[in-house]
């Protein structure tokens, strides 16, 4: 697509209950980055994904947050028994390589998430 | 621990004023800083890039400074216009895909 789509654009749940966010990258980017931006924070990465694979991990926050990435392309981020800390926006961004820092990060509108 | 600071407070200025932006790291040693901008409920959208052995980078109203000896980069932005008013980002990499963000300046440009 022209450019990184997320959804939903807003998600209001119960403390519990699992979400699934996704995110559909610029077409022919191979990297995907996922970061989480809550108010008066900066941006906390999350993961990365180079194709389908995810090299580093190490950003999610607990075993209740996974990833996955299918066909090079759409990413689902998925959190399990939702906590209240959970709540923020969720940004989801695309670059045409990855492993390089001079990548230009493209990013969606973002989903926010707020749990009750 | 590596660390970004950027001004935390909002950053007001009058129109046609050259806003500047300061963005500071600790324990850190980037190959590449970016600047973004980003607007109310929109993801950061880029602006410029800088590598750790240029200087300086200009595009239209922007420039970035980057100095390795002080750690810190400036963002300036010349001729400011009320249609500038946003939250202003800087990202470090030391050249892999992780990128560190700072929190980010607002700045409000006053009509």
């Amino acid at each position: 697509g022209a450019g990184v789509s997320q959804s939903p654009s807003n998600k209001v749940t119960e403390k519990g209950k699992d979400v699934e966010l996704r995110c559909d990258p610029i077409s022919g980017h191979t990297a995907l980055y996922w970061y989480r931006q809550s108010l008066g924070q900066g941006l906390e990465f999350l993961i990365y994904f180079q194709g389908n694979s995810a090299p580093d991990k190490s950003g999610l926050p607990s075993d209740r947050f996974s990833a996955e990435r299918t066909g090079g392309s759409v990413s689902t981020l998925t959190i399990q028994r939702t906590q209240q800390e959970d709540s923020a926006v969720y940004l989801c961004a695309s670059s045409l390589e990855g492993g390089n820092g001079a990548n230009v990060l493209t990013f969606g509108a973002g989903s926010r998430l707020t749990v009750l | 621990s590596q660390k970004i600071e950027q001004n935390s407070e909002a950053l007001n200025i009058q129109e046609g004023k050259t806003a500047t932006l300061t963005c500071n790291y600790t324990n850190y040693s980037p190959a590449y800083l970016q600047w973004y901008r980003q607007d109310p409920g929109r993801g950061p959208v880029f602006l410029l890039l800088i590598r750790e052995n240029e200087k300086e980078k200009r595009k239209e109203r922007l420039k970035v400074t980057f100095d390795t000896t002080l750690k810190q980069s400036l963002f300036h932005i010349t001729a400011s216009q009320p249609a500038d008013s946003a939250t202003y980002l800087c990202a470090l990499t030391s050249g892999t895909y992780k990128y560190i963000f700072g929190t980010g300046t607002r700045l409000k440009v006053l009509a």
